[in-house]
């Protein structure tokens, strides 16, 4: 079956645009996960859903990130305001659901750059 | 409150020869630990993953880790490297000390492993 993806593949934005970046999730996975991945850093955990809902948000690094889930499945991430620090790659992934014991599936990636 | 250190930021190996990639935790519970693959311009790879059963895991690729509770460690091995297994690896700490919606994975900075032929 088809796996996690994300769109766009690639985003080039200027500083103070904002930009929407797109998660579908494999069918069937209630639990979805956003990381961010910077150059020669680790994977930083921003958020996770379960169904529609976020229980914790603290991993967001500023209000200017968002992020929603309808329909328990495709989520969106938004950046308002974007900084030259918010360039990185964001990463989606899936998994059944909300548990340590569960794979996740990640997607591909969207490299975003703010000149 | 957890983390994890994983020890060399880069590692290099022949082809042919054993694969240690270190990784130390940090956890106030009972942790599942997890050790994920990156290849060039491919997206994230489970490997195996430790939930408190048996402490000698064997995942994908003929690679292991064992879980070894009084070191907190869950090093990464592997008895003979290949050109394949170039990638950059994580480790990777679930702790299951606050349920609901507190539990987090705390990830690796990453090791780069290259395979020299």
């Amino acid at each position: 079956g088809a796996g996690v993806s994300q769109s766009p593949s690639n985003k080039v934005t200027e500083k103070g645009k904002d930009v929407e970046l797109r998660c579908d999730p494999i069918s069937g996975h209630t639990a979805l996960y956003w990381y961010r991945q910077s150059l020669g850093q680790g994977l930083e955990f921003l958020i996770y859903f379960q169904g529609n809902s976020a229980p914790d948000k603290s991993g967001l690094p500023s209000d200017r990130f968002s992020a929603e889930r309808t329909g328990g499945s495709v989520s969106t991430l938004t950046i308002q305001r974007t900084q030259q620090e918010d360039s990185a790659v964001y990463l989606c992934a899936s998994s059944l659901s909300y548990s340590s014991y569960n794979e996740q599936f990640f997607g591909p990636g969207t490299r975003l750059t703010v000149l | 409150a957890q983390s994890v250190t994983q020890l060399d930021s880069h590692v290099s190996v022949s082809e042919g020869t054993p694969v240690l990639l270190r990784c130390n935790y940090s956890s106030s519970y009972s942790p599942s630990l997890f050790w994920y693959v990156q290849h060039p311009n491919k997206g994230l790879q489970l490997l195996l993953k430790y939930t408190s059963a048996a402490t000698l895991v064997k995942g994908i690729n003929g690679f292991e880790a064992e879980f070894k509770k009084s070191e907190t460690s869950f090093h990464l091995t592997k008895p003979s490297a290949h050109m394949s297994d170039a990638a950059e690896y994580f480790c990777v700490v679930s702790d299951l000390g606050n349920a609901g919606n507190n539990r987090k994975l705390i990830w690796g900075l990453g090791t780069s492993l290259a395979v020299n032929p």
